[in-house]
């Protein structure tokens, strides 16, 4: 069973471009997560989502990113606009309907 | 404070010893508890759920103290494979009661 696959792994954007994110989460999990992770910090959740539906993304940002999870396909993360502050790690994590969630290798985004 | 809160350390140990490390987070209707491992540039990956009643796996021991919202990791008999940063990792319940809180995490070295 191939874990939570994540792509591209790294990324590099300059300045007012846009960033897209793509997750497949495990198979059977239909829950999945966007988590960000700035340089020496902690991660911090940013949305929650099952298929075809948002149903917490209360750790978004207001402005320039968003999140889908269609029906058919990976979740992906996108960010348009990017400036040097988007720069960090973002990982996806799924899960079953228990509450455990298991990790991607993650995206390393920089912007120049 | 911070909703979930650690010691960043480092804590450096030789091989062979027992290490514990603690957690306290700040939102006393939290309702589940795990312990994740962080290696450098990796994915969070899941080391243990932490249960009521304390549970033990291998050479780890988790226990939560609701009353005292704490909660604790011991490692017995630490190998060199066990460096990495330890996540004290809360579902507090809020908004879709699905999103993760992490620490900052507790960074462990286990010397030869």
């Amino acid at each position: 069973n191939a874990g939570v696959m994540q792509n591209p792994r790294h990324l590099v954007r300059r300045r007012g471009q846009e960033a897209r994110l793509r997750c497949s989460p495990m198979k059977g999990h239909s829950h999945v997560y966007w988590y960000r992770q700035l340089p020496e910090e902690g991660l911090k959740f940013m949305v929650y989502l099952q298929k075809e539906n948002i149903i917490d993304e209360s750790g978004m940002p207001k402005e320039r990113f968003s999140a889908e999870f269609p029906k058919e396909g990976p979740s992906i993360l996108r960010i348009q606009q990017v400036v040097r502050g988007d720069s960090a790690a973002y990982f996806c994590a799924s899960s079953p309907r228990l509450n455990e969630q298991f990790f991607g290798p993650g995206t390393r985004l920089t912007v120049l | 404070r911070k909703e979930v809160e650690q010691d960043p350390g480092p804590f450096n140990v030789p091989e062979g010893a027992t290490v514990a490390f603690n957690c306290t987070y700040s939102n006393s209707a939290s309702q589940s508890f795990f312990w994740y491992r962080q290696d450098c540039r990796k994915e969070p990956k899941l080391l243990m759920s932490v249960y009521s009643s304390g549970n033990e796996d291998g050479r780890f021991t988790a226990q939560l103290n609701r009353a005292s919202q704490y909660i604790s990791l011991l490692i017995r008999d630490s190998k060199l494979s066990d460096s990495a940063t330890y996540l004290c990792v809360v579902n507090m319940g809020g908004g879709s009661a699905r999103q993760l809180t992490f620490g900052s995490g507790t960074q462990l070295t286990v010397l030869p």
